[in-house]
């Protein structure tokens, strides 16, 4: 059984540029989040999938960031006119839940860390 | 609001010592989960353990133990005999059932383990 996996590892751009990242869940996994976490702190949450539709979203997540989950499978989490603030490691996690409320226990990626210069 | 407080920023120790991680939370919530992650040097959060605020029983697992009390809403980790590999941040964090997904994390603790 595969873990989270995430792509690219590291990503540097330059300021202004957009940037893309792939989040693969554990296959039988129907809920997805991103996570940011900056150094020294802990992770942020930034927003959630259950399948395809996205439920929640963090004030952290301005406009320039847009996530998706097309088919319940695999998530992108793009970056647009990416400023020095955004660089931080962006983490994915899977989980397998039922109803709303009902907790689940997620299970993490390594993660891609952004390096905007 | 929720709220998750790891006071210790660093703790230094010798291998086979033990050492204890501090985890105090908030919330207004009567149903609720704690969790605990190891985030190693390689980066990726490795989760340890998960409890629900109806279940106050200490758990132990190998080196590792949990201390659960409500009535302090704490939610302490302590690793005993500590060995160089458990050098790494560890984080807590607390899920609340109206909140979708999200954990609310720490701060975390760097755990430094020496020879």
């Amino acid at each position: 059984d595969t873990g989270v996996s995430q792509d690219p590892r590291h990503k540097i751009t330059k300021r202004g540029q957009n940037v893309t990242f792939r989040c693969d869940p554990i296959s039988e996994h129907n809920r997805l989040y991103w996570y940011r976490q900056t150094l020294g702190q802990g992770p942020e949450f930034l927003t959630y999938f259950q399948n395809e539709a996205q439920l929640e979203k963090s004030r952290l997540l301005s406009d320039r960031f847009s996530a998706e989950r097309p088919k319940g499978s695999f998530s992108t989490l793009e970056i647009q006119r990416t400023e020095q603030g955004d660089s931080a490691m962006y983490l994915c996690a899977s989980s397998l839940a039922g109803g709303p409320s009902e907790t689940d226990t997620q299970y993490f990626g390594p993660g891609t860390r952004l390096t905007v210069l | 609001a929720q709220k998750v407080t790891q006071a210790q920023t660093e703790i230094s120790v010798v291998e086979k010592e033990d050492v204890t991680l501090d985890c105090v939370y908030e919330t207004r919530d009567t149903t609720y989960y704690l969790f605990w992650y190891k985030q190693p040097p390689s980066g990726e959060l490795v989760f340890l353990i998960r409890r629900n605020s109806f279940d106050e029983q200490n758990e132990i697992s190998g080196r590792y133990s949990w201390n659960f009390q409500k009535s302090t809403s704490s939610f302490n980790f302590t690793i005993t005999a500590s060995q160089v590999v458990d050098s790494a941040v560890y984080f807590c964090a607390l899920f609340v059932t109206d909140s979708w997904g999200k954990l609310q994390f720490g701060a975390g603790t760097q755990v430094v383990v020496t020879p």
